[in-house]
C-alpha cells in the first residue's frame, strides 16, 4: 500500500534555530500533501496544504513566515520552522495524497522540543 | 464549524476486556466519519470508516456506528488483544471525504496481558 516517510522522527533543536522536516510518499505521486501539528491533550490541527508546485494554503492563525513549507516535487514536501521558539515545542505530521478520491496516508510524525 | 470530541484517555485495558472510545462530533453538512490508528514509530493508518447515517465500519474486530440522531461514531471492540495497543483518532471530513480531516484529541489504549 501507500507509504509516507517522515524525517527526522524526533529533534530538539535550540531557541533561535531553523528546523526542517521531510515528508517523503515513497512508492505514489502525491499532488497534495497535508501537514498537523498537535499540542499536548489537543486535536491533530491542520496547519497548511501544499500542492506540487504552488505555494501553499495556511489555515487561520497559522505564520506562513514561520513555517515554510516546500512541495517542489510529487514526491516531497518539506516544512521549515524558522526561528524556532519553545512554544513550537509540539508533534508535527504529515500525509499525502494521490487525489480526492484516494485516501489520506500519513507520516510517522515529527516530534520537535526546541530549547 | 466541523469539530471532534473524543474520550480523553489513557485508557488501560487487560487482555479480552471490552473496549469503547467515544467520539462525538460537530459538523456543518453531511461529513464522512473515521477512526484512525496509530501504532508506536509508525504513521496514522485509516481503520475504519462510514459515509453516512446508520452505516457501520468495521476492521479488524472494531465497530463504529455512524448515530446521526445522537452524533456520535463510538469505537467499539469486543475482545482486545495487546496488539491493540495504540493511539486511536476519530476523525470527521465534510463533502463526502474530498475535504480535509478534523481530528479529536486521539486516545492511547494499552492492553496488558
Amino acid at each position: 500500500g501507500a507509504v509516507v516517510s517522515q524525517h527526522p522522527s524526533w529533534v530538539i533543536c535550540k531557541s533561535g534555530t531553523s528546523v526542517k522536516i521531510e515528508c517523503r510518499s515513497l512508492d505514489f505521486q502525491a499532488t497534495t500533501m497535508f501537514w498537523y501539528r498537535q499540542f499536548p491533550k489537543q486535536s491533530l490541527m491542520l496547519m497548511a496544504t501544499s500542492n506540487e508546485g504552488s505555494k501553499a494554503t495556511y489555515e487561520q492563525g497559522v505564520e506562513k513566515d514561520k513555517f515554510l513549507i516546500n512541495h517542489a516535487s510529487l514526491t516531497l514536501s518539506t516544512l521549515t520552522v524558522t526561528s524556532a521558539h519553545p512554544e513550537d515545542s509540539s508533534f508535527y505530521i504529515c500525509s499525502a495524497r494521490l487525489d480526492s478520491f484516494n485516501g489520506y496516508t500519513f507520516g510517522s510524525g515529527t516530534r520537535l522540543t526546541v530549547v | 464549524g466541523n469539530s471532534v470530541t473524543q474520550m480523553e484517555g489513557p485508557v488501560t485495558l487487560s487482555e479480552e476486556a471490552f473496549l469503547t472510545i467515544n467520539c462525538t462530533y460537530t459538523a456543518t453538512g453531511y461529513p464522512s466519519l473515521f477512526w484512525y490508528v496509530q501504532y508506536p514509530g509508525e504513521g496514522l493508518q485509516l481503520l475504519l470508516k462510514a459515509t453516512k447515517a446508520d452505516d457501520k465500519g468495521s476492521n479488524k474486530g472494531f465497530e463504529a456506528t455512524y448515530r446521526k440522531e445522537t452524533t456520535s461514531f463510538h469505537l467499539e471492540k469486543g475482545s482486545v488483544q495487546v496488539s491493540d495497543s495504540a493511539v486511536y483518532f476519530c476523525a470527521l471530513s465534510d463533502q463526502g471525504g474530498a475535504n480535509n480531516l478534523f481530528f479529536g484529541t486521539g486516545t492511547r489504549l494499552t492492553v496488558i496481558p
